[in-house]
């Protein structure tokens, strides 16, 4: 079966310009989380979705946003770009939420470059 | 506030002899403990949990962690090494008492395995 999908793997922006980012979950998995990844700042958690409702939230400011929809894919959306937010961005998705109880499987990320 | 801690930023070992990648945690109430795997250019791979019960946990390609509550410990671990291990493992606590589930993840740890 397919595994998680984030679209597009590579992305150059431009400070101050917006991104959205693509995670479409495993099929049948209802959970999606997003991680952050820098050399800086190693793997941060940002946020995590089920069926539709955002259950947690990580320390990041409003710049960042996500939602689901009601297939289960899930966006992320960052605006107002900082060259810091060059990072790779992962996602999860689980059958329960965050793979507490079952297994979280990861995509191969989306690698952001803010220039 | 919960954190973690990967005391080595790398760990060298010959192909064949046991390894050990180290983690330490700090929660205020009961833990999950994770560890991941990251490969280069990849997204993390699960690779074993503890929730609750047997403190000695069995994950994926033969690696086994042991819990120690008394020593708030975490360590990974293999009886032989292959060179194929060489990756980046990362260990993540989540404080299940709050109910809010977020993840912390540590540093990192690079694994390298020589022939």
């Amino acid at each position: 079966k397919a595994g998680v999908t984030q679209t597009p793997r590579y992305l150059i922006k431009t400070r101050g310009q917006q991104v959205t980012l693509s995670c479409s979950p495993i099929s049948g998995h209802r959970s999606v989380s997003w991680y952050q990844q820098t050399p800086g700042q190693g793997l941060q958690f940002l946020f995590e979705y089920f069926s539709e409702t955002q259950r947690n939230k990580g320390n990041f400011p409003g710049r960042f946003s996500g939602r689901q929809f009601s297939n289960s894919r899930s966006e992320m959306n960052v605006s107002t770009l900082e060259l810091g937010d060059s990072a790779l961005y992962l996602c999860a998705s689980s059958l329960d939420p965050g793979g507490l109880n079952t297994e979280a499987f990861f995509g191969q990320g989306t690698r952001l470059t803010v220039v | 506030a919960q954190s973690v801690a990967q005391p080595e930023d790398q760990v060298n070992v010959a192909e064949g002899n046991p390894l050990t990648v180290k983690c330490t945690y700090s929660v205020s109430g009961n833990p999950y403990l994770f560890w991941y795997v990251q490969y280069p250019n990849r997204g993390l791979q699960f690779l074993l949990k503890y929730i609750t019960g047997d403190n000695l946990v069995k994950g994926s390609y033969g690696f086994e962690a042991e819990f120690n509550k008394s020593q708030t410990s975490f360590h990974l671990k293999k009886p032989s090494a292959l060179v194929s291990d060489s990756a980046l493992y990362f260990c993540a606590v989540r404080d299940i008492s709050g109910g809010s589930y977020i993840p912390t993840f540590g540093r990192g740890t690079s694994l390298i395995v020589h022939p």
